[in-house]
């Protein structure tokens, strides 16, 4: 039973390039998120995604980001025109709706920490 | 007002012996989740412990407890006989609505504990 996984572990960037990552959730799941994490900071929720519909989008979520889960499996997070402020841990988790007897856990990927120069 | 708080920044403990984490939380619904996770140096966060907020019975897992108080609005998280892998980030994190509710989860900001031999 494999876990989350993402794509790359580590990115470096200079200011104004465009990057994306990728999500691959557990199998099964139907729900992937995706959520920001800074220095010191617990993460921050960026969007949602049953199936491949997008539900939910926090205002985090500037126009330069754009996420998308074509095919209701992975997933993948654009950023255009990067910006210093960007630098952060991109974490994405999975959930598997229905499932109530464990309060539809989110289990999380090890992340794609970006740095922007 | 801060939705998760966790007081304790840092927190050191003896090897083999119990620390309890806390964590307060904040919300108007009646139906809501929490959750414990734990964050290595290495980023990934690890489920360790769900509490719904109907359930009577307060979460057990492995060497981990989760102390709900309702009327207190606490989740403190218990370890019993800590090893030295336990050293790690802690999050508290909380969903808000039913389970089965596609929600984000929102964050507390951590407690970093360090385990001593």
């Amino acid at each position: 039973d494999t876990g989350v996984s993402q794509d790359p572990r580590h990115k470096i960037t200079k200011r104004g390039q465009n990057v994306t990552f990728r999500c691959d959730p557990i199998s099964e799941h139907n729900r992937l998120y995706w959520y920001r994490q800074t220095l010191g900071q617990g993460p921050e929720f960026l969007t949602y995604f049953q199936n491949e519909a997008q539900l939910e989008k926090s205002r985090l979520l500037s126009d330069r980001f754009s996420a998308e889960r074509p095919k209701g499996s992975f997933s993948t997070l654009e950023i255009q025109r990067t910006e210093q402020g960007d630098s952060a841990m991109y974490l994405c988790a999975s959930s598997l709706f229905g499932l109530a007897g464990e309060g539809e856990t989110q289990y999380f990927g090890p992340g794609t920490r970006l740095l922007v120069l | 007002a801060q939705k998760i708080t966790q007081t304790q920044p840092g927190m050191f403990v003896q090897e083999k012996e119990a620390v309890t984490l806390d964590c307060t939380y904040d919300t108007s619904d009646q139906s809501y989740g929490l959750f414990w996770y734990k964050q290595p140096s290495s980023g990934e966060m690890i489920f360790l412990i769900y509490q719904g907020s109907y359930d009577e019975q307060n979460a057990t897992e492995g060497r981990y407890s989760l102390n709900f108080q309702k009327a207190r609005k606490s989740a403190n998280l218990v370890i019993s006989a800590s090893q030295l892998g336990d050293s790690a980030m802690y999050f508290c994190a909380m969903r808000e609505g039913p389970s089965g509710s596609a929600r984000q989860l929102t964050f507390g900001s951590g407690t970093q504990l360090t385990v001593l031999p």
